[in-house]
């Protein structure tokens, strides 16, 4: 089945501690995308990427940062200079820009202050 | 001007009753206007889209209703069922290129039995 794989699903942080979040896809899409969701705050995007090795910052991508090697894959990395990390990370892809195209989204990752 | 003002933000209704959740938008440049369903612990996936040159479009119990000169849209949820109950976030994004979904802060629908 063609979707996308976020793992994993909890992660946990200690302070001054990087993590990375993996964002794998099979639908062969083009663009992906991460968000941050907080409750009562809908989604909010970090960092978003249209072709291999290209990538823009969206609108909080103060303390994130992200690679894309692979049209597969873009993973996610929390750094230690985010200092309010705890959210809900969606990764999503779409085969086009975001007015032309729906964008499909994976099940998300839980991340957590220790 | 890039933001979308979603309401209300939580609704009750009872089974087989109409759920109605709005949004408005300020930036004239917008034309593509979907809408996300979200239950807890997944991700959202797209309900339905709409654009400007027409004022409805319905599918199955789901419909957009849009208003371009109000700058609003509005989504329906007829016959509602407590399978519909979760989390539906409208967005807005302009074509030409733009990467960019502008969200609403999402809306929690509960259907009672």
């Amino acid at each position: 089945d063609g979707g996308i794989t976020q793992s994993p699903k909890y992660l946990f942080r200690k302070e001054g501690q990087n993590v990375t979040l993996s964002c794998e896809q099979n639908l062969n899409h083009d663009a992906m995308y991460w968000y941050r969701q907080d409750p009562g705050q809908g989604l909010r995007l970090i960092y978003y990427s249209q072709i291999v090795n290209d990538f823009q910052k969206g609108d909080i991508a103060e303390g994130y940062s992200v690679s894309r090697e692979k049209k597969e894959s873009f993973p996610l990395t929390v750094t230690s200079a985010q200092k309010n990390p705890t959210a809900f990370y969606l990764c999503a892809s779409s085969m086009g820009p975001a007015g032309e195209r729906p964008q499909h989204f994976g099940d998300g990752t839980r991340l957590s202050i220790l | 001007q890039q933001q979308v003002k979603q309401s209300p933000q939580s609704l009750i209704v009872q089974k087989g009753g109409i759920s109605i959740i709005n949004c408005a938008y300020e930036n004239t440049a917008f034309d593509y206007f979907p809408w996300y369903q979200q239950f807890p612990g997944k991700g959202p996936a797209l309900l339905i889209a709409i654009r400007p040159d027409v004022s409805e479009k319905k599918e199955g119990r789901f419909t957009i209703s849009f208003n371009k000169s109000a700058k609003q849209f509005s989504l329906h949820i007829m016959d509602s069922q407590p399978g519909d109950s979760a989390t539906y976030f409208c967005a807005a994004s302009m074509k030409g290129g733009s990467e960019k979904l502008v969200f609403g802060k999402g809306t929690k629908l509960t259907v009672n039995p």
